[in-house]
Parts: C-alpha cells; sequence; structure tokens
C-alpha cells in the first residue's frame, strides 16, 4: 500500500546549496501534507506543512512546493547546511481519516562541507 | 516547549510475554496516536484516539494490542503477547485538533520505545 513514494533513497548535496526533495502520492482524498525530519534513535521532528488549498508555504530556510495536478510535493532546503544531515520523510493524511499519517520510505540527506 | 515523551526508551522482552509502552502527549491535545518503524521499514499507523475511544486502526493493530488513557496524561499501548515480529520502535503522536478537521493539524512525535522481543 505504497500512497506516499519517496523515490530517491538518498541525497547529497554540498553545504550552501540548495537541497530538493521530493514526494508523490496517489490517495486524491489527502489534504494535509507534512514533512518530518529524523535522526536515527529518535523520533520524527515536524519540519513544515502544507494544506491542499495551499501551493506553497515557507518557513525560514524551509519551502514546501505542492502541485495537486501532479499529485506531487517537493521540500526545498536553502542554504543547505551540515545539521540537516537527517532522513527526511513525506507524510499525509486525508480527509477520510483521523489524522492517520502514511509516511514516504523516507530520503537521507548528506550535507558535506 | 511542550514535547511527547515515551517510556520505557528500550524495552526487552520474551516471546509470549506482555507490554505496555508509555505515552505522555503534549497537554490539551485532543488526538492520539501510535506507530511504528521496524528496522529498515517506512513508519506505519497502528492507530488513532479520540474522545476516549479508538477512531480509527489498522490491520496490523489486531487483538493482541490495546490502547488505554488511563488518566488525564497518560496514554498507553499494551501488546499482550510479543511475537518476534513486533520488535521495531513504537511512536506515540499527538496533536491538538484545534483546526476542526480531523486530517488537519500537526503530529508531534515523541522520541520512540525500542521493543526487542526474544
Amino acid at each position: 500500500d505504497q500512497q506516499v513514494k519517496q523515490n530517491s533513497p538518498s541525497l547529497s548535496v554540498q553545504e550552501g546549496r540548495i537541497s530538493i526533495l521530493n514526494c508523490d502520492y496517489t490517495n486524491s482524498m489527502f489534504d494535509y501534507f507534512l514533512w518530518y525530519k529524523k535522526y536515527p534513535a529518535e523520533g520524527p521532528t515536524f519540519l513544515i506543512s502544507i494544506s491542499s488549498i495551499k501551493d506553497k508555504n515557507e518557513d525560514g530556510r524551509f519551502t514546501v512546493f505542492l502541485n495537486k495536478s501532479a499529485k506531487h510535493l517537493s521540500l526545498h532546503i536553502v542554504p543547505s547546511q551540515p545539521g540537516d544531515s537527517a532522513v527526511y520523510f513525506c507524510a499525509a493524511s486525508g480527509s477520510d481519516s483521523w489524522g492517520k499519517l502514511q509516511f514516504g520510505a523516507g530520503t537521507q540527506v548528506v550535507v558535506t562541507p | 516547549e511542550p514535547e511527547v515523551t515515551q517510556t520505557p526508551s528500550h524495552q526487552v522482552t520474551q516471546m509470549g510475554q506482555e507490554v505496555i509502552l508509555r505515552c505522555v502527549p503534549i497537554s490539551n491535545h485532543l488526538y492520539f496516536y501510535w506507530y511504528r518503524q521496524i528496522l529498515g521499514q517506512k513508519v506505519e499507523f497502528l492507530v488513532s484516539f479520540y474522545n476516549n475511544e479508538i477512531s480509527e486502526k489498522s490491520e496490523i493493530f489486531d487483538d493482541q494490542f490495546s490502547v488505554e488513557r488511563p488518566d488525564g496524561s497518560n496514554f498507553t499501548l499494551k501488546i499482550r503477547s510479543t511475537k518476534l515480529e513486533d520488535s521495531a520502535m513504537y511512536f506515540c503522536a499527538s496533536k491538538s485538533g484545534t483546526s476542526g478537521s480531523t486530517s488537519t493539524d500537526t503530529q508531534y512525535f515523541g522520541p520512540g520505545t525500542r521493543l526487542t522481543v526474544l
């Protein structure tokens, strides 16, 4: 049941450059999308979210873009910093559930000096 | 800043034993969740809890699992008879529910409990 897909298992980026993480979904009932960051042996930490009524949300270095027609969202991190090295999860919930989050498989980001 | 807490951080048990995982959600949050992540796999939804009852559960959440909110602060997950395949990280999450929509509002996660079944 892969309703949320992150097709890139890993991403390597230089410090100061832009990191772009992608996520695709199949369930048209999804109306809220979130990005979480996770370090090993820790819980997911919330980064940024977007409602389906918007196509962009920005918070500091993080911007999430939503393309509903393509069922695609992306997370931009500018500029990337070494502390951004972690696994990033895309998650989605729908109006047909009680907030149940469906997670992607995650993308391991490594920011190199 | 308020946060979700979970205890214990690591639980080792023998197959067939009962375990209780404990969580203290963020106070004034109304929705509570359990998720798990088996090593190398996705984070999977187990159950959601609202207004003192289960609102939704996954196929994983069978009769061996139960949840309880015994008082105003704790939220527990019980596994009655653990199996080897229950070994995973278990995450508790909560959200405020103030948006008026069941799907929106941000879920905040605890640090997790690593359950090892031998």
